[in-house]
């Protein structure tokens, strides 16, 4: 997917565990974003990243948090798992902030 | 409250019977409006942009429009391969969430042979 590649691509854990999403470009992209992708809501961003150390809040971050050390890596954690962050998580990248984004292939996690 | 509207929810079409899907959009200071399509258990793939009223882009056999309010995806003779959900997208303005893409619920296109 043109550079971009999430891991792992599916995870199953129990409630209350904390979890880590990693999303890895070889592009270069300045722009990194987390979505999450449910039936009846569509795709909700989560958490974005405008540069190495740089995020910001999105529509739906509470029991999320994010990190990006690197320009290449941002990572998506779930400090205490719930059933209501059963979801499929998708990591965007952007190299201008009013351009297209370019999807991974998503991580599909269930919190049983 | 910002909203993007895809209608219809889904849609079924004859293998060359042409029709349009539809995005409408109610958030101010429109930055850009993006088509995607996503095909199940992958990540949307990137169609068009398009950023200001009359611009069209065409790609094979879809065509995308804008207007003031909304966007259409015009899909002429489709094929059984262009069965897919369509993913509507709008960017504000830098004044609200920067680089936020606002989606749609989607339109799942089903094209029999």
């Amino acid at each position: 997917d043109a550079g971009i590649t999430q891991s792992p691509r599916h995870k199953v854990t129990e409630t209350g565990t904390p979890v880590t999403l990693r999303c890895h470009q070889t592009e270069n992209h300045r722009y990194m974003y987390w979505y999450r992708q449910d039936p009846g809501h569509g795709l909700r961003l989560i958490h974005y990243s405008y540069g190495v150390k740089d995020t910001d809040k999105g529509e739906v971050s509470d029991g999320y948090s994010v990190s990006r050390s690197k320009t290449e890596d941002f990572l998506l954690t779930l400090e205490s798992a719930t059933s209501s962050q059963t979801s499929v998580y998708f990591c965007a990248i952007s190299e201008r902030v009013n351009e297209g984004y370019t999807f991974g292939s998503g991580t599909r996690l269930t919190v049983v | 409250e910002d909203q993007v509207t895809q209608s219809p929810e889904a849609l079924r079409l004859q293998e060359g019977e042409s029709s349009s899907l539809n995005c409408s959009y109610t958030v101010s200071g429109l930055r850009g409006l993006f088509w995607y399509r996503q095909d199940p258990g992958k990540g949307p793939e990137f169609l068009f942009t398009l950023y200001s009223a009359g611009e069209e882009k065409e790609k094979e056999r879809l065509k995308a429009t804008l207007t003031k309010k909304e966007s259409f995806l015009h899909i002429t003779a489709p094929k059984p391969e262009d069965s897919a959900t369509y993913l509507c997208a709008v960017i504000m303005n830098y004044g609200g969430s920067q680089g936020n893409l606002i989606f749609g619920k989607g339109t799942k296109l089903s094209v029999k042979p």
